[in-house]
């Protein structure tokens, strides 16, 4: 069945450095954007960033721009998030989601599949 | 960036009530308006893509409408699995932002 699963998450202090993958399966992950939203806790969706399915495009948040990376390995079915320089305000459940497309810059017509998260904690 | 609004920020219903959901881009977004539905503890799950479009295996009481900067959402006979948070979401440009989410409650 089409999956997402997150792992990488875990308890950091302010400045340090995490990597989360998304390992994707029972789908052709190299036809599809993926993203990753985060969800701080008790509050809203937040759209981190997006990675067209080549990985040609890659677009972020102003948030976390300069300090977070997108990237994927087509050959491995993965995605990641490198995050580094992190922050308080960066604590958050991490979702992978699939585009319903390729993606930038072709139109992006939302997140299909989901992970079931994985939860990110800065604090010192 | 573009700004959702979705109003109300929460709402009491009971089984059977028809419920409508308002979303607002501060500038217009064309087609790009996309629904998604969030139970407690668990992932989004995506309704309504493209203003309209029911994604698959959606049941058909959840449909959408709007054009430009004013969206809706509305279902049609409430069922006691449809009680969660609603959030829109504009995919025109990034940031893709997200509205505040709307909390349907049991009356």
């Amino acid at each position: 069945q089409v999956q997402l699963v997150e792992s990488g998450g875990g308890v950091v202090q302010p400045g340090r450095s995490l990597r989360l993958s998304c390992a994707a399966s029972g789908f052709s992950f190299n036809s599809y954007a993926m993203h990753w939203v985060r969800q701080a806790p008790g509050k809203g969706l937040e759209w981190v960033a997006v990675i067209s399915y080549d990985g040609s495009n890659i677009l972020y948040a102003d948030s976390v721009k300069g300090r977070f990376t997108i990237s994927r390995d087509n050959s491995k079915n993965t995605l990641n998030l490198q995050m580094n320089s992190l922050r308080d305000e960066d604590t958050a459940v991490y979702y992978c989601a699939r585009d319903l497309g390729r993606g930038p810059p072709a139109a992006v017509y939302g997140m299909d599949v989901w992970g079931q998260g994985t939860t990110v904690t800065v604090s010192s | 960036d573009i700004q959702m609004t979705q109003s109300p920020s929460s709402l009491s219903a009971s089984v059977g009530d028809r419920v409508t959901i308002t979303c607002r881009a501060s500038q217009s977004i064309s087609i790009y308006l996309n629904w998604y539905q969030q139970k407690s503890g668990k992932a989004p799950k995506v309704l309504i893509y493209a203003v309209s479009s029911l994604q698959s295996g959606v049941p058909s009481r959840f449909s959408g409408s709007g054009s430009g900067t004013d969206f809706t959402l509305t279902i049609s006979s409430l069922q006691p699995e449809d009680f969660a948070t609603y959030y829109c979401q504009q995919s025109y440009s990034t940031p893709y932002t997200f509205g505040q989410g709307t909390k349907l409650e049991i009356k």
